[in-house]
């Protein structure tokens, strides 16, 4: 089935440690997006790439970096977790950054502790 | 400042009709989205307004009007399968995604 794939489901991760979410597509969508999701808060946009070989900064990027070597796989790092970045994280991707009908990932909960 | 506002909650009855509303601020619009968020699932795509007036699509419609800021998602013969979250977006100038933090549906039998 094609679509975004998102690795791992869930994590535990103790304060201090580096960690690598995974996201791959294979729709052969030019952007891509990590977003975070807390309650009572919208998804929160944190690194972009509108096309392989280009990424930008959202709005709550500090603490995750982000790379895009080619156009289906997009990660997301955490060079050292905090217990503030326990949420939720969603990968999107969209045909271009000026089309709609983003298509999600299936996400993946992280809890630092 | 960009800001998106829609109601935390909302309840209503199995085949009744339910009303989401959503009002923005952002810098510059290219377009108002709603999706549908099930629990501990990913947000799907329900519906894309860029110009004033109403979309419909099914049991689903959305209705614009970018002079107020405001939007609203309409559900009709609301079955229980609906429950879930519904989450209003603007895309801005950079045609980036602003989204509110979602508005809550439970259906009652």
């Amino acid at each position: 089935t094609a679509g975004i794939t998102q690795a791992p489901t869930s994590q535990i991760l103790a304060a201090g440690r580096s960690m690598t979410l995974r996201c791959t597509q294979d729709m052969r969508h030019n952007a891509m997006y990590w977003y975070r999701q807390d309650l009572g808060l919208g998804l929160r946009l944190i690194h972009y790439s509108n096309t392989a070989g280009t990424t930008g900064k959202g709005e709550v990027p500090d603490g995750y970096s982000v790379s895009r070597a080619n156009t289906d796989d997009f990660p997301l790092t955490l060079a050292s977790a905090v217990p503030s970045q326990t949420s939720v994280y969603f990968c999107a991707s969209s045909e271009g950054p000026e089309t709609y009908g983003y298509t999600f990932g299936s996400g993946t909960r992280l809890t630092v502790v | 400042g960009q800001n998106i506002d829609q109601p935390t909650e909302m309840t209503a009855t199995e085949g009744a009709i339910v009303q989401i509303n959503c009002t923005y601020q952002t810098s510059g619009f290219n377009g108002l989205f709603w999706y549908q968020q099930h629990a501990g699932e990913a947000p799907t795509f329900l519906s894309y307004n860029v110009l004033d007036g109403l979309e419909e699509k099914g049991r689903f419609s959305s209705f614009l009007s970018r002079s107020k800021g405001y939007s609203y998602l309409l559900l009709k013969e609301l079955q229980m399968k609906d429950s879930a979250s519904y989450l209003c977006a603007t895309m801005d100038s950079n045609y980036q995604l602003i989204w509110g933090a979602g508005t809550k549906l439970i259906i009652k039998p």
